[in-house]
């Protein structure tokens, strides 16, 4: 059973403030990450996917992964209280196009 | 614009009814997902395509299938429904261009209680 973890939260930080959500991943085969931000009731958004070891910024948020350690994580710079939303983490399987999902993290980005 | 839509947003049925949930998009995508959300238990895969005549059973396919007759179409039949298939059910979509994926496109879901 492929595996995904995620602290489930809440995680609450002040505005402007670096958010730092984790994931763990149990299939060594997995090539592609993903992060999704889900606000309440709504749909996943694709909000930044990384596929080689290291850092990929866009804008405020930077996605890190680190696959001989099978994590990757999610920095939001300058939180802002429009960030606070559902954290999913996406991983695929290997040479299959599914994606495994973590149950989330909640942030809660306080003014 | 190219989109993924979903019906019927909202839908209460009986306890052994037929259902069918419909999903539709216009990206043009071969990949196709239907995925189920409850508390808990987050994102769980219930059926997916990889194209048309294509379904493969997920993590919790028992008590659903789909059938993919064209590439913008795949609707999600309940055979008998239980309470236990209360849930929020997400369809997505995707290219995987080179065999990699590219991450998925969602619908805007459709929140099924079965009373």
């Amino acid at each position: 059973q492929k595996e995904v973890e995620q602290n489930s939260g809440p995680l609450s930080v002040p505005e402007g403030a670096i958010a730092s959500l984790n994931c763990t991943y149990s299939d060594r085969g997995s090539q592609s990450f993903f992060w999704y931000r889900q606000y309440s009731g709504k749909s996943p958004e694709l909000i930044m996917f990384i596929y080689s070891n290291g850092d990929k910024e866009d804008g405020r948020f930077t996605a890190q992964l680190n696959k001989a350690s099978q994590y990757v994580s999610l920095l939001i710079r300058d939180s802002q209280p429009s960030d606070s939303a559902t954290y999913l983490c996406a991983v695929d399987s290997g040479s299959a196009r599914q994606l495994t999902f973590g149950s989330g993290t909640q942030l809660t980005v306080l003014p | 614009d190219a989109e993924i839509t979903q019906s019927p947003r909202h839908k209460i049925t009986e306890t052994g009814r037929q259902v069918t949930l419909a999903c539709h998009q216009t990206w043009n995508h071969n990949n196709m997902f239907w995925y189920r959300q409850d508390l808990g238990h987050g994102l769980r895969l219930i059926h997916y395509s990889y194209g048309v005549h294509d379904t493969n059973k997920g993590e919790v396919s028992d008590g659903y299938s789909v059938s993919r007759s064209n590439t913008e179409d795949l609707p999600l039949t309940l055979e008998s429904a239980a309470s236990s298939q209360t849930s929020v059910y997400f369809c997505a979509s995707s290219e995987s261009p080179e065999g990699r994926e590219v991450g998925y496109t969602f619908g805007s879901g459709t929140r099924l209680t079965v009373v």
